[in-house]
């Protein structure tokens, strides 16, 4: 089956510590994003990437990073810089970046910090 | 400018009946104008997608209505089902923006 598995759905963590959430695509797709979803907010876009070894900040890139060494692979560390972290993470990719083709989500990393 | 605006945050519909949400943009350079449905736990999927060179956009149920003067496009569920409770986003984009903006969602619940 093609499609976008993330790794955990649930992940607990203590502050002060980097966590890498996991984000794996079959579907040969060049663009991949990551989101962030708190309540009342919508999705905002962390990082996103249109193509192995290059990557291009979001709207809410602080206290994050990101690598693509893989066409496949998008995996996003949320370190100790980032005020608030406790949220639902979602992965996305699409054709290519430009805007007007779908975006495949993940089901999603539920991240918890205390 | 970059924003859109959707409304309203959650909304209550009895079987059967039509549910609308609406949302508003201010950049004109936008083109692209997807919804985005989710269930709880689960990532959004695609519903349907208007491009402003047409008024409205029908897909069994799911119609959405675009407003160009008004820079406003809506969502019309029609004869709403129970298993459509799920949170909408509305989204924006222009060619070239390489990203999608996303309203605030709506948290759509339809009481049997």
């Amino acid at each position: 089956d093609g499609g976008i598995t993330q790794s955990p759905k649930y992940l607990f963590r203590k502050e002060g510590q980097n966590v890498t959430l996991s984000c794996e695509q079959n579907l040969n797709h060049d663009a991949m994003y990551w989101y962030r979803q708190d309540p009342g907010q919508g999705l905002r876009l962390i990082y996103y990437s249109q193509i192995v070894n290059d990557f291009q900040k979001g709207d809410i890139a602080e206290g994050y990073s990101v690598s693509r060494e893989k066409k496949e692979s998008f995996p996003l560390t949320v370190t100790s810089a980032q005020k608030n972290p406790t949220a639902f993470y979602l992965c996305a990719s699409s054709i290519d970046v430009t805007g007007h083709y779908e975006q495949y989500f993940g089901p999603g990393t539920r991240l918890t910090v205390t | 400018q970059q924003q859109v605006k959707q409304s309203p945050q959650s909304l209550i519909v009895q079987k059967g009946g039509i549910s609308i949400i609406n949302c508003a943009y201010e950049n004109t350079a936008f083109d692209y104008f997807p919804w985005y449905q989710q269930f709880p736990g689960k990532g959004p999927a695609l519903l349907i997608a208007i491009r402003p060179d047409v008024s409205e956009k029908k897909e069994g149920r799911f119609t959405i209505s675009f407003n160009k003067s008004a820079k406003q496009f809506s969502l019309h569920i029609m004869d709403s089902q129970p298993g459509d409770s799920a949170t909408y986003f509305c989204a924006a984009s222009s060619r070239g923006a390489q990203k999608l903006v996303f309203g605030q969602g709506t948290r759509l619940t339809i009481n049997p």
